[in-house]
């Protein structure tokens, strides 16, 4: 059965701290994905990677997938309440048919 | 463009009613999904389609029963709703469903009650 794992489940943090989040499989993907979901809205694709060792840029956000394609990060520089949400990891399930989620981390950002 | 709609936006029930939630997207997208979300669970996938006329199970389908009509619609229905039901449910479209083209739009849920 493929797996997503997220760590931490929950980070809450100051204005301007850095963070990483984690995704975690034992399984290899084809490529992984990134969400944002802010509350009381569906979540919103942020990048998606493809390529192992790949990684990309969004403003504040690094992304990277691992070298073997099992595991992603998102790191945020000095985080802004504007990046508060839930930051979901997702990849292709075995079939090709659907996308399998993790749990997800949520993010607090208080100034 | 509209993008993914859902209806209704919030609904309470009372055990053993059915109704019906509607999906829908503007966007010519062959892939529909709908997810569950519940607290430290994340999204679990209900049911999917790969184009109209198509259904197909995913991740958790008891008790829910779909249909695609037409393109741009996908229909959930629950027929004798438990208290286990409650929770909020999100619709899924996309362009391609592998690789980098499967980026998948969400609705924006409808939170379901069961009482």
């Amino acid at each position: 059965t493929q797996l997503l794992e997220q760590s931490p489940q929950f980070l809450s943090i100051q204005e301007g701290e850095n963070l990483t989040v984690y995704c975690n499989s034992s399984s290899v993907f084809s490529s992984l994905q990134w969400y944002r979901q802010e509350p009381g809205e569906g979540p919103v694709l942020l990048v998606t990677v493809v390529t192992g060792g790949e990684v990309k840029k969004l403003k504040r956000l690094t992304f990277q997938f691992g070298d073997a394609r099992k595991d992603s990060s998102l790191h945020i520089t000095a985080a802004q309440p504007g990046d508060t949400g839930l930051y979901l990891c997702a990849g292709d399930n075995q079939a090709g048919t659907a996308l399998i989620f993790g749990k997800g981390t949520t993010l607090s950002v208080s100034s | 463009n509209a993008g993914v709609t859902q209806t209704p936006k919030f609904r309470v029930l009372k055990t053993g009613q059915s109704m019906t939630l509607l999906c829908a997207q503007d966007m010519n997208h062959e892939y529909m999904y709908w997810y569950r979300q519940d607290p430290g669970m994340g999204l679990r996938l209900i049911h999917y389609s790969v184009g109209e006329g198509t259904t197909a199970k995913g991740e958790v389908p008891d008790g829910y029963n779909v249909s695609r009509l037409k393109k741009q619609n996908f229909l959930l229905g629950l027929e004798s709703a438990a208290p286990s039901q409650t929770s909020v449910y999100f619709c899924a479209s996309s362009y391609s469903r592998g690789g980098v083209y499967n980026e998948q739009f969400f609705g924006p849920g409808t939170r379901l009650t069961v009482l």
